[in-house]
């Protein structure tokens, strides 16, 4: 079983509806969650972060996170051609304060269709 | 500009060759890392130091040898390079923060190394 698991995609969404990325992992002491966005031939860039079950919102993004069933996800509103990227699902397994392990999913494409 | 970078941004060499990669940060990060994606996207830690001292070592071959000359700094060397070897390379840092549940980490352009 893989540490970090994502739908590879690739995932298609119509410009301006929901797009939904989903993400699980193996680790129950996992304590920290991330999204990057990976354009490509680009680096990734983190876009959210969690932390405590429930939701985050940050514009047009919210993260959700249940712990019990160890799953993240991502929800992009109003979907815009320039979300079109590779979303990657990280988790952090913290070694000591300030060193950071970050363990990552293969992502998923997502296209969202003008 | 205040950034990671990252040299070359591409490797093309032949099989056995030995090759380096330079990373240098100054956002005045403590720690550094190096990852590896492969064809697939898959995104993996190699290694980590935290002020020039080695942190992660993810049982990546001992061809691979990083070098930190200074915490501004992380090169990894690589020698008798392999087929497999081929991918893309990123160097990431972050600077640890009292009190916050996570150091974000900032990525490099990226190294595209092609073994042929």
């Amino acid at each position: 079983q893989k540490e970090v698991e994502q739908n590879s995609g690739p995932l298609s969404v119509p410009e301006g509806a929901i797009a939904s990325l989903n993400c699980t992992y193996s680790d129950r002491v996992s304590q920290s969650f991330f999204w990057y966005r990976q354009y490509s031939g680009k680096s990734p860039e983190l876009i959210m972060s969690i932390y405590s079950n429930g939701d985050k919102e940050d514009g047009r993004f919210t993260a959700q996170l249940n712990k019990a069933s160890q799953y993240v996800s991502l929800l992009i509103r109003d979907s815009q051609p320039s979300d079109s990227a590779t979303y990657l699902c990280a988790v952090n397994g913290r070694l000591n304060f300030g060193n950071e392990k970050l363990t990552f999913g293969t992502g998923t494409r997502l296209t969202i269709i003008p | 500009d205040t950034a990671v970078s990252q040299t070359p941004k591409y490797l093309v060499t032949q099989m056995g060759n030995d090759k380096s990669i330079k990373c240098e940060q100054n956002l005045g990060h403590d720690t550094m890392y190096w990852y590896k994606q492969d064809s697939k996207k898959f995104l993996k830690i190699m290694f980590s130091y935290n002020n020039k001292e080695l942190i992660i070592n993810e049982t990546v071959p001992n061809r691979f040898s990083p070098k930190s000359p200074d915490k501004a700094h992380l090169n990894l060397h690589i020698n008798s390079l392999e087929l497999g070897d081929s991918a893309v390379y990123f160097c990431a840092s972050s600077q640890e923060r009292e009190g916050a549940s996570y150091n974000e980490q900032f990525f490099g352009p990226g190294t595209r190394l092609t073994v042929l």
